[in-house]
């Protein structure tokens, strides 16, 4: 089993759709949560970072993490064309290195 | 958030040549960085840990001598392919974290084609 698990999709979803990007682990010392944005042969961006349970929001992107069920979620509201991307979903805790999920790729149709 | 520099963004260089990948961090300090290597289609791999100062920590099967890494100053880090051959093309992105060891910022990436 990963220790991150990622549905790779691809994802396809109208303008304006409300998008839900998820991620399941397995290693209890993950206290750390990232979403990464990557545009095709770019660097991932950096979108959020979270270390508590519960949501939290920043415009129209919302990281939710539940630890208890260890699975987190990106929320991607009124998604946009500009929102079309891989997304890495990244988790860290304890000395384990940051570990990534494989990504999921988006495109939002005009 | 933070900005990570990488050059060159592309290279196209024939088999046996060495090729240097640079990364910066322009407005921090990174004693640390880290080299990713990414394929089509897949998510990225950590190759090795840059770190200033000192020798860079490479992960499992990772050729040290393949791919050496140098970290002399704290905005720099570099990684030499040496001898590429085409089966290195690929997709090679570091980053470095700020704020927080686990909050990463990527450079924009060097693809490499090796003829």
């Amino acid at each position: 089993q990963k220790e991150v698990e990622q549905d790779p999709g691809p994802l396809s979803v109208p303008e304006g759709a409300i998008v839900s990007l998820n991620c399941t682990y397995s290693n209890s010392a993950f206290q750390y949560f990232m979403w990464y944005r990557q545009y095709s042969r770019k660097g991932p961006e950096l979108l959020m970072y979270t270390y508590s349970s519960g949501n939290k929001e920043d415009g129209r992107f919302t990281a939710q993490v539940d630890k208890s069920s260890k699975y987190i979620s990106l929320f991607i509201r009124d998604s946009q064309p500009s929102d079309s991307a891989t997304y890495l979903c990244a988790m860290a805790g304890g000395y384990q290195k940051v570990t990534f999920g494989t990504g999921t790729k988006l495109q939002v149709i005009p | 958030g933070a900005v990570v520099s990488q050059h060159p963004s592309r290279v196209i260089c024939k088999s046996g040549t060495s090729v240097k990948i640079e990364c910066r961090s322009l407005d921090f300090q990174a004693t640390t960085m880290f080299w990713y290597r990414q394929f089509p289609k897949q998510s990225l791999m950590l190759m090795a840990t840059s770190n200033e100062g000192s020798k860079a920590t490479y992960e499992q099967g990772v050729e040290k001598d393949k791919f050496l890494i140098n970290h002399a100053s704290l905005t720099l880090s570099t990684l030499t392919v040496t001898s590429a051959h085409p089966e290195d093309s690929s997709f090679y992105i570091c980053s470095a974290p700020q704020g927080a060891n686990e909050k990463l910022f990527f450079g924009s990436g060097t693809q490499l084609s090796v003829l």
